[in-house]
């Protein structure tokens, strides 16, 4: 079973489009989290949902919109997309726990190529 | 600002030798301190992981990893390395407080010759 799971796992598309990328972890975890990993392959955070309240939200454009229906799905859709929004997005959950001694799981990435 | 720094960019060696990789974090407080790995093409796999006790910690595959608080470092080793590690590697630190937020260090590329 996938614990941490993304779709689609490749997407191509043309600059100005708008896409989504959907995210599922079924491990009960009620902490889940976008990163973006450039060319470089530098990983950063964009956004992290705990029980469907977004509790981070970094420097990030505001074409970027994320979603939790619910506390197993975090989607994040990119409006107007540009060249620069070309990399790969992770999806992670956490359990959460007030000491903060957790670990992140992570799902097999979304490549998004923007042409 | 918080941050998490990795000194090797990229690494080479002949398999069975060891291996050292740096990590050092600024100061911000409590940490907790993870090493992940990137096989070529695939996930995030965490490596190890601490959060408190013993600084010395041991993970998966024959890695490990010693907090030095006073250094603020956390550097991976392992004894005698194998093709099947070449891969990426990533320190990453939480900050208390910090909801939960990795910061990540810039990776290391390992490549190991058969």
């Amino acid at each position: 079973d996938t614990a941490v799971s993304q779709t689609p796992k490749y997407l191509v598309t043309q600059m100005g489009n708008d896409k989504s990328i959907k995210c599922e972890q079924n491990l009960g975890h009620d902490t889940m989290y976008w990163y973006k990993q450039d060319s470089k392959k530098f990983l950063k955070i964009m956004f992290s949902y705990n029980n469907k309240e977004l509790i981070i939200n970094e420097t990030v454009p505001n074409r970027f919109s994320p979603k939790s229906p619910d506390k197993a799905h975090l989607n994040l859709h990119i409006n107007s997309l540009e060249l620069g929004d070309s990399a790969v997005y992770f999806c992670a959950s956490s359990p959460s726990r007030a000491d903060n001694s957790y670990e992140q799981y992570f799902g097999p990435g979304t490549r998004l190529t923007v042409t | 600002a918080q941050s998490v720094s990795q000194h090797n960019h990229h690494v080479i060696l002949s398999e069975a030798a060891s291996l050292e990789l740096g990590c050092n974090y600024s100061y911000g407080g409590t940490v907790n301190l993870f090493w992940y790995v990137q096989y070529p093409g695939q996930h995030l796999q965490l490596l190890l992981k601490y959060f408190s006790g013993d600084p010395l910690v041991k993970g998966i595959k024959g890695f490990e990893a010693e907090f030095i608080k006073s250094k603020f470092s956390f550097n991976l080793r392992k004894p005698s390395v194998q093709w099947s590690d070449t891969a990426e590697y990533f320190c990453a630190v939480t900050y208390s407080g910090n909801t939960g937020k990795l910061i990540f260090g810039q990776g290391t590329t390992l490549q190991v010759k058969p």
